[in-house]
């Protein structure tokens, strides 16, 4: 079982309709969880950045954390198409993981049709 | 302000040769982390950095692999008779170093640099 679990997709879903996307662990020592947006062949972006259990909202992102089921999750609103990419969720044990790094999904590929 | 740069951006190399992959992070940035990102797996964790040190290598794949960092900034990963499995995009990324639940450790990644191996 790796670590950290993501669906790849491609998850294809209208203009304008809210996203979910969802990852799970396995390592209930995890305790700092972001998500990375990444457009072809370019370097990952930062989106959300949370610590422990609870939401947190930024614009159209909002990221979820429930650490008793080790889920998380990130909702986009009014999706565009601007917004198809590969979408990264990412956690660690402590801040930067440290000589660990961040522990990676293997993403999920979105398209936001027209 | 600028962000981290990696160089060179595509770099295609014959099996069996040395390459030299560069990193720049963030001006002020202390912590920089290297990873892997092979087609259709996920970002692989090498190797970090805090300030010049290392403090466990052993993240790196095989002894092939080496990675320095002089004055605090700039990095190189080194990659010695590359093999066809090395055949990646090898990210950089940089943080503050700030150990907090506040944030100051997040990564801001580089543009990357994708290593074919023929």
């Amino acid at each position: 079982q790796k670590e950290v679990e993501q669906d790849p997709g491609p998850l294809s879903v209208p203009e304008g309709a809210i996203v979910s996307l969802n990852c799970t662990y396995s390592n209930s020592a995890f305790q700092y969880f972001m998500w990375y947006r990444q457009y072809s062949r370019k370097g990952p972006e930062l989106l959300m950045y949370t610590y422990s259990s609870g939401n947190k909202e930024d614009g159209r992102f909002t990221a979820q954390v429930d650490k008793s089921s080790k889920y998380i999750s990130l909702f986009i609103r009014d999706s565009q198409p601007s917004d198809s990419a590969t979408y990264l969720c990412a956690m660690s044990a402590i801040p930067g993981g440290g000589a660990d790094g961040l522990t990676f999904g293997k993403g999920t590929h979105l398209i936001i049709q027209p | 302000g600028a962000g981290v740069s990696q160089s060179p951006s595509n770099k295609v190399t014959e099996k069996g040769k040395d390459v030299e992959l560069r990193c720049d992070p963030i001006s002020g940035h202390t912590a920089l982390y290297w990873y892997r990102q092979s087609l259709g797996q996920g970002l692989e964790f090498l190797i970090y950095f805090q300030g010049n040190s290392a403090p466990d290598k052993s993240g790196l794949p095989s002894d092939r692999f080496s990675a320095e960092r002089t004055g605090g900034s700039v990095s190189t990963l080194t990659i010695q008779r590359t093999q066809q499995e090395d055949s990646a995009v090898y990210l950089c990324a940089s943080s503050l170093g700030l150990a907090g639940n506040l944030g100051g450790d997040e990564q801001y990644f580089g543009p990357g640099t994708r290593l074919t191996v023929t």
